[in-house]
Order: structure tokens, then sequence, then C-alpha cells
């Protein structure tokens, strides 16, 4: 079975550029979250799908955080503009609908300079 | 609001050496406990987990019992090898279905 898909794995940008992560869920995992970890802390949730639609999102910073599931499948996670403070992982995880056990993908790593 | 607080690392351990990572969670039901592990350069693999008091979770030599009494999940291992070494996250979930609480981690080295 094939896991979460996240890509890319590495990107490096400047403060007030733009930069956008996919995820790609495990076939039929109708539960999708994004999670922030920054260097030296556990991982934080950001957003949390249902199908295509948003179950949690009270800690995205949505001046500058946006993310969509439009058809219920993969998954966007946008920055824009970025900030020093934004230099983490993302890493995006997913499970079957009603279950506690999150698969996770390799997550993104995000350098703002 | 929940929150799960795990012993700060780094704990370096000869190899076959018994470890043990403490954890303890606050939450105000009676949340899933999980312990999770991330080894250089991967994602975050579930190791074990218990979703009542007193069960014990188990996976590849680690156990951990989770004791309501005392709001803790700690992690044992009865002789570490040095492929142990990595980065275990505690985590908590207070319904399934609902997004996991993790502590910050605690990193294991283990040398031969």
């Amino acid at each position: 079975e094939a896991g979460v898909a996240q890509s890319p794995r590495y990107k490096i940008i400047e403060k007030r550029q733009s930069v956008a992560f996919w995820c790609n869920p495990i076939s039929g995992h109708a539960t999708l979250y994004w999670y922030q970890q920054i260097l030296g802390q556990g991982p934080k949730l950001l957003i949390q799908f249902q199908n295509n639609g948003v179950v949690d999102d009270s800690q995205l910073p949505k001046d500058r955080f946006s993310a969509e599931r439009l058809k219920g499948v993969d998954s966007t996670l946008k920055i824009q503009p970025a900030k020093l403070e934004d230099s983490a992982v993302y890493l995006c995880a997913s499970s079957f609908r009603g279950y506690n056990e999150q698969f996770f993908g390799p997550g993104t790593r995000l350098t703002v300079l | 609001g929940d929150s799960v607080t795990q012993m700060e690392g780094p704990v370096t351990l000869s190899e076959e050496a018994f470890l043990t990572i403490n954890c303890t969670y606050t939450a105000t039901g009676y949340p899933s406990l999980f312990w999770y592990v991330q080894y250089p350069g991967e994602g975050l693999q579930l190791l074990l987990k218990a979703t009542k008091a007193d069960d014990k979770g188990s996976n590849k030599g680690f156990e951990a019992t989770y004791r309501k009494e005392t709001t803790s999940f700690h992690l044992e291992k009865g002789s570490v090898q040095v492929s142990d070494s990595a980065v275990y996250f505690c985590a908590l979930s207070d319904q399934a279905g609902t997004a996991l609480i993790f502590g910050k981690g605690t990193t294991l080295s283990v040398s031969s």
C-alpha cells in the first residue's frame, strides 16, 4: 500500500515570497491533516479536512496560510507571504474516517531566508 | 486545553541498556495515547498505542502502559539497539478522528 506522498521535500525561499506544498493521502482515507513542526518542538495542527470540508482550522494563520482539498483527495497548503518564523517542517497525515491512527508523509522542510 | 509533557533529551545510552522515556498528559476526557518515532530523514511512524486505562501497547520490543491514576504513558524497552536511535514523540487524541497533540519529542542516541 502506498503511503502519504508529499512534495517538494525541501524548499528555500526568501521572506515575503509565496510557497505551496502538495499532499496525496493514502487511498480511501477521508481525513487529512496538515501539521507544522518547528525545530525542537512536536507537530502542531494547522488544519484538518474531512473529505473536502474543513473540520478544524482554528490554529491556521489565515492572514497568510490557506489550504484546500477540492476533490476530497489530494491537498495543497499555501503560504503567502512567508515570514522567517514559518521555517519548519510541514507534515501531512491521513486516516480513515473515525479512526485515530494517523499515517504521516515524509514532510516538506521549508527554510525562509 | 489538552497537553503532553515528555522528558527532555537527548538520551544517550549504550547498546543493550534499559530505556525509559517519561510522558505525562493533561486531558479533560479519556484520550487515546500514542508513541510515534521519527528516524533520521523519515516521516513519523506509529510505534504503539493504547486506547483505554490499563491498556499496554507494545511493538518492536517497546512497551507503554496507559496509567490514568498518574496520567502517564511512559515508553520502555529492555535492551536498546543502535537502530533505535531516533526522535520519540508522545501524543494524545481526545477522540477518534481528531488531531493529535504532541509532546516536544525526545532524542535517543544509542552507541555500540
